[in-house]
């Protein structure tokens, strides 16, 4: 079935960089979109924004720009979230999900396959 | 930014308890809502999008409903592998935003 696998854990310093990959598995990558999600230690989740995979256009929710970046390789179907100048609130579990679409006077995104999350610790 | 909120927070029943948990969006999203299951250490699940079509293999114990601001999820009977938190989202419209959760605990 759909598989979404997320690389491993990172343990990075303050104002380092991580970047963390999506590598999908049995469907056509750049038919779905890729939207991203954070999960803080005991928290809610929270929507990063999301990437077309045919075009690499990436939209982001307010609070996720400049230091994060989405990007794909897709010869290799993987989409990747980049994070700069990490600080420890960026602390997190990191997950990537397909974004299936249905027309409804125009066309509505949804989640259907969630990855496998990436915890990401920021510590000195 | 639509506020999602869900009540209640946690809640505790027993094996064979019908179990419904509401959503109620700061302001109409149709029925632009989805359902996540997540259970301790796990990436979530999603059950149900378009507020009450279930995703592919989903059972048919898990029932979604609402329009508008307020929605509910329903498990007709709940099973040992239903204890766990349960998110709702919309994507009406950008930010797409989740409620913050219901913990379902073993009574």
């Amino acid at each position: 079935q759909v598989q979404l696998v997320q690389s491993g854990s990172e343990l990075k310093k303050p104002g380092a960089s991580v970047k963390v990959s999506c590598r999908a598995s049995r469907y056509i990558f750049t038919s779905y979109p890729m939207t991203w999600v954070r999960q803080a230690p005991g928290q809610g989740l929270e929507w990063m924004g999301w990437i077309n995979t045919n075009t690499g256009n990436p939209t982001y929710a307010q609070g996720f720009t400049g230091r994060f970046v989405f990007s794909l390789d897709t010869s290799v179907s993987t989409a990747y979230l980049q994070i700069s100048s990490l600080k420890a609130e960026d602390t997190a579990v990191y997950y990537c999900a397909r974004l299936k679409s249905y027309y409804s006077f125009a066309y509505y995104y949804y989640m259907d396959v969630w990855g496998t999350g990436t915890t990401v610790t920021v510590s000195s | 930014d639509i506020q999602m909120t869900q009540s209640p927070s946690s809640l505790s029943a027993s094996v064979g308890d019908r179990v419904t948990i509401t959503c109620r969006a700061s302001q109409g999203i149709s029925n632009y809502l989805a359902w996540f299951q997540q259970k301790p250490g796990k990436a979530p699940k999603s059950l149900i999008y378009a507020a009450s079509s279930l995703q592919s293999g989903v059972p048919s114990k898990f029932s979604g409903s609402g329009s508008g601001t307020d929605f509910t999820l329903t498990i007709s009977s709940l099973q040992p592998e239903d204890f766990a938190t349960y998110y709702c989202q919309q994507y009406n419209s950008y930010p797409w935003t989740f409620g913050q959760g219901t913990k379902v605990e073993i009574k």
